[in-house]
């Protein structure tokens, strides 16, 4: 079936430092991709998404690229700030196989110190 | 513009007990579907509802059921509970089908004992 793997975490980075966290999928489609963030107590925010290959989400300073021949879509931010510390889910939904459901990730978290 | 609302907040149960959780989702959004995240884990899909029907359902047992309302809004029951069953339980609207963009409540926290 279906999957996301996402590294583990914590992350943790001093703030203006770069981001990486790393997402790989397992879909037998062509599934839309997604990054989620949650923050203490709350629940999922979609952050960003893609839709086909090659396409780039972006929002709020991060961003992610489709990428089909390595099957990944790593979440980048250029300079972390202590309010970006949250769990980061990569999800997929492959509508082309009449799914319906999102698959996450087990979730990454992120830690940003001053 | 009323984001997906759940109620309630928190809960506790005891082990045999029945629940039921409640969500509204985004206005203009017709299309609800359920997920239980347990702690340090992703959300799992537990189901989804679509014109008062259930369309697709995750690996969940037959413990767990929904319904949905003519307004949209959306129920999740779960029988005989275990303290497995301990989490944080999500919904998340859209809007028709195909399904691409969810977006999600702040979640029902229950606990079981």
């Amino acid at each position: 079936g279906d999957s996301v793997t996402q590294m583990e975490g914590p992350v943790t980075l001093s703030e203006e430092a770069f981001l990486t966290i790393n997402c790989t999928y397992t879909a037998t489609g062509y599934p839309s991709l997604f990054w989620y963030v949650q923050y203490p107590g709350e629940g999922l925010q979609l952050l960003l998404k893609a839709t086909k290959a090659d396409d780039k989400g972006s929002n709020k300073g991060f961003e992610a690229t489709y990428r089909k021949e390595t099957t990944s879509f790593h979440l980048e931010k250029g300079s972390v700030q202590v309010s970006d510390s949250a769990v980061y889910f990569c999800a997929l939904s492959d509508l082309n196989t009449g799914f319906q459901k999102l698959v996450f990730g087990t979730g990454t978290r992120l830690l940003v110190s001053p | 513009d009323a984001g997906v609302t759940q109620s309630p907040t928190h809960l506790i149960k005891t082990r045999g007990q029945q629940v039921t959780l409640r969500c509204s989702p985004k206005s203009g959004h017709d299309t609800v579907s359920w997920y239980q995240q347990a702690l340090g884990q992703g959300p799992q899909f537990i189901f989804q509802y679509y014109e008062e029907e259930e369309r697709q359902r995750g690996n969940f047992p037959d413990r767990f059921s929904g319904h949905q309302f003519p307004n949209y809004s959306s129920e999740l029951n779960v029988n005989a509970l275990l303290l497995g069953d301990s989490a944080l339980y999500l919904c998340a609207s859209s809007l028709g089908l195909p399904v691409n963009e969810q977006y999600f409540g702040p979640g029902t926290r229950l606990t079981v004992t």
